[in-house]
C-alpha cells in the first residue's frame, strides 16, 4: 500500500529554537497533506491541511505563525514549530492519500514526537 | 453533539475473543469510512476502508457500514494479544480527504 514517511521520529530542542519534521509520500503524489497533534489518550487533532504551490489553510486556534507549513514539491510537506515552548511538547502526525479518481485512501506518517525543553 | 461518537473503552478481551468496535455519526454527507489500528507512540495505520454501505472481510477483521443509521463497526475475530491497541475510526465526505475521527476506543487482548 501507499506509504507516507515522517522525519524525525523523535526530537529534543530548546525553548526558543525552531523545529523542522518532513512529511513525504513515498509512492504517489500528494497535491494535499494534513497535519494533526494528538495529546496522550487523545484524538487526532486537524492543525493544517497543506497544499501544495499554496497557502495552508489553518483550523481554528492554530497559530499560523508558529506552525509553518510548506509543501513546495507533491511528495514533501514540512511543519516548522517556530519559537517552540514547552507547551508545544506534543506527537505531531502527518497524513497524505493518493488521488484514485473517487477513492479516498488516507495514510498517516509514523509521527514525530517533539520535547521542548 | 460531537459528529463522530465512538466508546473510548477501554476494552478488555480474553484472546481468541471476538471483538466489536462501533462508532456513530451524524453527518449523512460521510461517504468513506476507515478504521485505524494505533499502537501506543506510533502513527495510525490503516485496517479497513469502505465505500458507502455493505461489509469488507479483510483475514480476521470485517468492517460494516449500515448508512441509514449511521452507524459503523469492526469486528475482529480470535483476536490476538498483538490486536491490543487503539482503534480510531474515521470517515470524510465526498472526494476531500480530511478525515474526521473517533475519540479512539483502547483495546486489550488478555494471553
Amino acid at each position: 500500500g501507499a506509504v507516507v514517511s515522517q522525519h524525525p521520529s523523535w526530537v529534543i530542542c530548546k525553548s526558543g529554537t525552531s523545529v523542522k519534521i518532513e512529511c513525504r509520500s513515498l509512492d504517489f503524489q500528494a497535491t494535499t497533506m494534513f497535519w494533526y497533534r494528538q495529546f496522550p489518550k487523545q484524538s487526532l487533532m486537524l492543525m493544517a491541511t497543506s497544499n501544495e504551490g499554496s497557502k495552508a489553510t489553518y483550523e481554528q486556534g492554530v497559530e499560523k505563525d508558529k506552525f509553518l507549513i510548506n509543501h513546495a514539491s507533491l511528495t514533501l510537506s514540512t511543519l516548522t514549530v517556530t519559537s517552540a515552548h514547552p507547551e508545544d511538547s506534543s506527537f505531531y502526525i502527518c497524513s497524505a492519500g493518493p488521488y484514485t479518481g473517487g477513492g479516498n485512501t488516507i495514510y498517516f506518517g509514523e509521527g514525530s514526537w517533539l520535547t521542548v525543553v | 453533539q460531537k459528529e463522530v461518537e465512538q466508546d473510548p473503552g477501554p476494552l478488555s478481551v480474553p484472546e481468541g475473543a471476538i471483538v466489536s468496535l462501533n462508532c456513530t455519526y451524524s453527518n449523512s454527507a460521510f461517504q468513506y469510512f476507515m478504521w485505524y489500528r494505533q499502537y501506543s507512540r506510533k502513527g495510525p495505520e490503516l485496517l479497513m476502508y469502505t465505500y458507502s454501505s455493505g461489509n469488507k472481510e479483510d483475514g480476521r477483521f470485517t468492517a460494516q457500514v449500515d448508512k441509514s443509521s449511521k452507524y459503523i463497526s469492526l469486528f475482529i475475530r480470535d483476536s490476538q494479544p498483538s490486536d491490543s491497541a487503539t482503534y480510531l475510526c474515521a470517515m470524510s465526505a465526498g472526494s476531500a480527504r480530511q478525515l474526521t475521527f473517533g475519540s479512539g476506543t483502547q483495546l486489550t487482548v488478555l494471553p
